[in-house]
């Protein structure tokens, strides 16, 4: 079966200071993947996709980067945090002949302080 | 750019209740929708989806939504809700071109009263 890991569940990190959140996904190949962030009272804001290895595409201009150096792992990435990046973040990932079914992850909870 | 809105932020119901959850998009062209839901503590997880076809889809757990193109609607619905549904649950659409960028709604979150 399928299962998705991200890392660290929780995180608090000083304005300035860089990021990287990890998510793996095992047990399936060639998902496309996604990351996303959740504001309180805001939904979710899908932030990058990917299709295939260092293939990335933004949604939202930002202090944000991500990356895909392997198959099976998205990385999320920022040189210098602000207090707005603050928010929970999440990664999906879904089959590649099949992208509207996601699967979520657990989250991070990243707090800028 | 799509949006998605949901009427509710949140519902509160009894046992037994009907629901009717709301969501309306903002999109000229042909899309895909879904409902996700997300009970406490765990992940979010999808609920039903709609493609093309018949306009009222069945999902899991009793749910099912109707399509309503004319409207840009696409509400969920359950005849009569149980404790188990207390959850957060929200709307989604993509393009129907095979796109991607997911747009999903701010959430409804509901609670049901044993």
């Amino acid at each position: 079966s399928q299962t998705i890991h991200q890392w660290p569940a929780t995180l608090v990190q000083p304005v300035g200071s860089p990021l990287s959140l990890e998510c793996t996904v095992e047990g399936t190949s060639n998902p496309n993947l996604y990351w996303y962030r959740q504001a309180a009272g805001r939904g979710l804001q899908l932030l990058f996709y990917s299709v295939g290895i260092g293939q990335i595409s933004s949604e939202v201009p930002q202090n944000l980067s991500a990356s895909r150096p392997q198959d099976r792992q998205f990385i999320l990435s920022s040189k210098k945090l602000l207090l707005s990046d603050s928010g929970f973040y999440l990664c999906a990932w879904s089959y590649g002949a099949d992208p509207y079914e996601q699967y979520f992850g657990p989250g991070t909870r990243l707090t800028v302080t | 750019a799509q949006s998605v809105s949901q009427h509710n932020h949140h519902v509160i119901l009894s046992e037994a209740a009907s629901l009717e959850l709301g969501c309306n998009y903002s999109y000229g062209g042909t899309v895909n929708l879904f409902w996700y839901v997300q009970y406490p503590g765990q992940h979010l997880q999808l609920l039903l989806k709609y493609f093309s076809g018949d306009p009222l889809v069945k999902g899991i757990k009793g749910f099912e939504a109707e399509f309503i193109k004319s409207k840009f609607s696409f509400n969920l619905r359950k005849p009569s809700v149980q404790w188990s549904d207390t959850a957060e649950y929200f709307c989604a659409v993509t393009p129907g071109n095979y796109g991607q960028n997911f747009v999903f709604g701010p959430g409804t979150r509901l609670s049901v009263l044993p």
